[in-house]
This record gives structure tokens, sequence and C-alpha cells, in this order.
């Protein structure tokens, strides 16, 4: 059982925005920054956003990152076949000391 | 760049201990803006950290394996170590290393190495 929550799956057609949910508690993301992973089987992840809204340099801005209250999303608009991936919420847990995942959520595009 | 590269036993009798280590080049080890982290990942499942050591060598762990890991630097050699003791199946996982900025804001896991799988079996 993950500390954060995320749907396991989401899908889309190209073209269209998806949204993907991160769900957690004040010791999480109600008081730290979240950060978002893309991976691809087989490969490890790779940071997609960071500070709940940043993105890292070669990160298309057709990614975007949000967070109200104890809950983060990341949106992908334009959604591309090679979006097709699991993504990764995280954040620093005060009550775990230490950091929390969300279980991974899997992108199809249809 | 930097690089991390895992190594180490792909498979590890149950009760036995798990040693891995994470190779850094392209930068040091000891550089102070960063910690270096172990996170794990069962077979099909989510990711898991297990523990963050800083350049000073303070760590923190996860409480559900507090009592089994140890994580170390060797700065000489630029490397990061993982002991897991008294492994189990449910220890079979790929385990990866990745580096954090020590401000958080500063960043997120990255880079991280391509993982290592261990399989826990007699």
């Amino acid at each position: 059982q993950s500390v954060l929550t995320q749907p396991p799956s989401a899908s889309g057609a190209p073209g269209q925005r998806v949204t993907i949910s991160c769900s957690g508690s004040t010791s999480n993301i109600g008081s730290n920054i979240v950060s978002w992973y893309q991976q691809f089987p087989g490969r490890a992840p790779k940071l997609l956003m960071y500070s709940d809204n940043y993105r890292p340099s070669g990160v298309p801005d057709r990614f975007s990152g949000s967070k109200s209250g104890t809950s983060a999303s990341l949106a992908i608009s334009g959604l591309q076949s090679e979006d097709e991936a699991e993504y990764y919420c995280a954040a620093w847990d005060d009550s775990l000391n230490g950091w929390a995942f969300g279980g991974g959520t899997e992108l199809t595009v249809l | 760049q930097l690089q991390l590269q895992e190594s180490g036993p792909g498979l590890v009798k149950p009760s036995e201990t798990l040693s891995l280590t994470c190779t850094v080049s392209g930068g040091p080890i000891s550089d102070i803006s960063y910690n270096w982290v172990w996170i794990r990942q069962p077979p099909g499942k989510g990711l898991e950290w297990i523990g963050t050591i800083s350049y000073n060598g303070n760590t923190y762990y996860n409480p559900s394996l507090k009592s089994r890991v140890t994580i170390s630097v060797d700065t000489s050699k630029n490397q990061v170590s993982l002991r897991l003791s008294s492994v189990t199946a449910a220890d079979t996982a790929v385990y990866s290393c990745a580096r954090h900025p020590v401000l958080r804001y500063l960043g997120g896991f990255d880079p991280w190495g391509q993982g290592t799988l261990v399989t826990v079996s007699s």
C-alpha cells in the first residue's frame, strides 16, 4: 500500500489532454513539494517535474504540474504515443521522515 | 555528465545479506549539495524508498526496513553501498541508486542508475 495514492491507469487519444492525480496528506503533499517521474518498461525512472511545477531541462512544455492542498496533478497536453509509460509521484513525508511514492499510473495512448 | 551504476550479486539466498554498490562517475560523491538514495521496485510493483545518505554520512532509513538496512559511502572510491540483512522473497526487486538535492525544492531524484535485479531464492 503506497503512502501516496494514484489511479492505476489513465488513457487518452493522441492530441488530447490527460491528467494524473496524486493524493496524499498533510504530512506529505500538504506540506512538501511534489516531483513526478516517467518510466518506460525495463528502464530507470526519469525526472519529469520537481518542486510541484518545474520542468527539468529537456522536458517538453506539454507536461505541467500543479498542487492544491493535499493533492497534486500531472497534466499532459497534446498527448503523443511516446508518452505511453508509467508515471509516479513522490513527496517528502514528515511522519515517515523519508520519501513517499505513489503506486504509479499506467498511461495508455489510445 | 553524472552517471550512476549499480553492481552486486543478482541472486541472494533467504536469510542472507544483500550487498550492492553504486559507483558514481562524472562528479564527486562528496558534493555537499546532494544526498544519495537507494530505491527499489519489486517486479510489477511501484517504487519504494529504502534510505538516504548525505555527503557527511548521515543516514535516514525507511522505518519498515530500518532494522535491516545499512547505507554507507566510500568517498575514495566514489561509491555508495547498500546492505540489507535477513532477506526474504519479499525483498526481490530492482534496486536503484539516485541523487537528490539536499535542498529538496531544487530538484528531484536525478539521475538514476539503470538498476539491478536482485532475486531472493534458495
